[in-house]
């Protein structure tokens, strides 16, 4: 039972560069986020999508992309990274269509931008 | 003013020790409430959802005071197991609904 799989675990960027976090779920849920975390800030949402077809900004969308590639599939882009972005990203789903009655977490990216 | 705000501690408490930890939030609008429990280096884990009328699980039991606007959870008979971040989350109400997390409040349970 895999449930929400996220990859790289790990990252190490240099100021400028781009990379595509990818995430999967396989409990068939209609909603994907994702946040990132930061010491004394909390988790914050990036991007989020309600349902396949459909992405929506969160609290700190800029200097990142995303795209709902099917029910399964939320991948996050950074397209010229910066060290403002190092942090901890994670990827969830949540089980209701808009809802947020149980997020389910992926293992979480520690990214890195030099 | 933070949307959510809990005390980060540390709480550093005995084995066996009860233990509880408040969060204030801002929006009245609010109507889902949530505390997750976060291993050092893991994901976020929902621990229980917060009822309006309070509920428990086990050794652990959540309260909601909607007129002054925190939840709060109680821990009994703490094990070590039970070393972790505990984070309040609120939903934001209103159209986008969207979640807010505190930044959540370290317990480490001492043998």
């Amino acid at each position: 039972n895999a449930g929400v799989t996220q990859t790289p675990k790990f990252q190490v960027l240099k100021t400028g560069q781009s990379m595509t976090l990818q995430c999967a779920q396989d409990m068939n849920h209609n909603s994907m986020y994702w946040y990132r975390q930061d010491p004394g800030m909390g988790l914050r949402l990036i991007y989020y999508s309600a349902s396949e077809g459909t992405t929506d900004k969160g609290e700190v969308p800029n200097g990142y992309n995303v795209s709902r590639l099917n029910k399964r599939e939320f991948s996050l882009r950074l397209e010229s990274a910066a060290p403002s972005q190092t942090s901890v990203y994670f990827c969830a789903s949540s089980e209701t269509r808009g809802g947020y009655e149980k997020l389910f977490f992926g293992s979480g990216t520690q990214l890195s931008v030099l | 003013r933070k949307e959510v705000e809990q005390d980060p501690g540390p709480f550093n408490v005995p084995e066996g020790a009860t233990v509880a930890f408040n969060c204030t939030y801002s929006n009245s609008a609010s109507q889902s409430f949530f505390w997750y429990r976060q291993d050092c280096r893991k994901e976020p884990k929902l621990l229980m959802s917060v009822y309006s009328s309070g509920n428990e699980d086990g050794r652990f039991t959540a309260q909601l005071n909607r007129a002054s606007q925190y939840i709060s959870l109680l821990i009994r008979d703490s094990k070590l197991s039970d070393s972790a971040t505990y984070l309040c989350v609120v939903n934001s109400g209103g159209a986008t609904n969207k979640l807010i997390f505190g930044t959540g409040t370290l317990l480490a349970v001492q043998p």
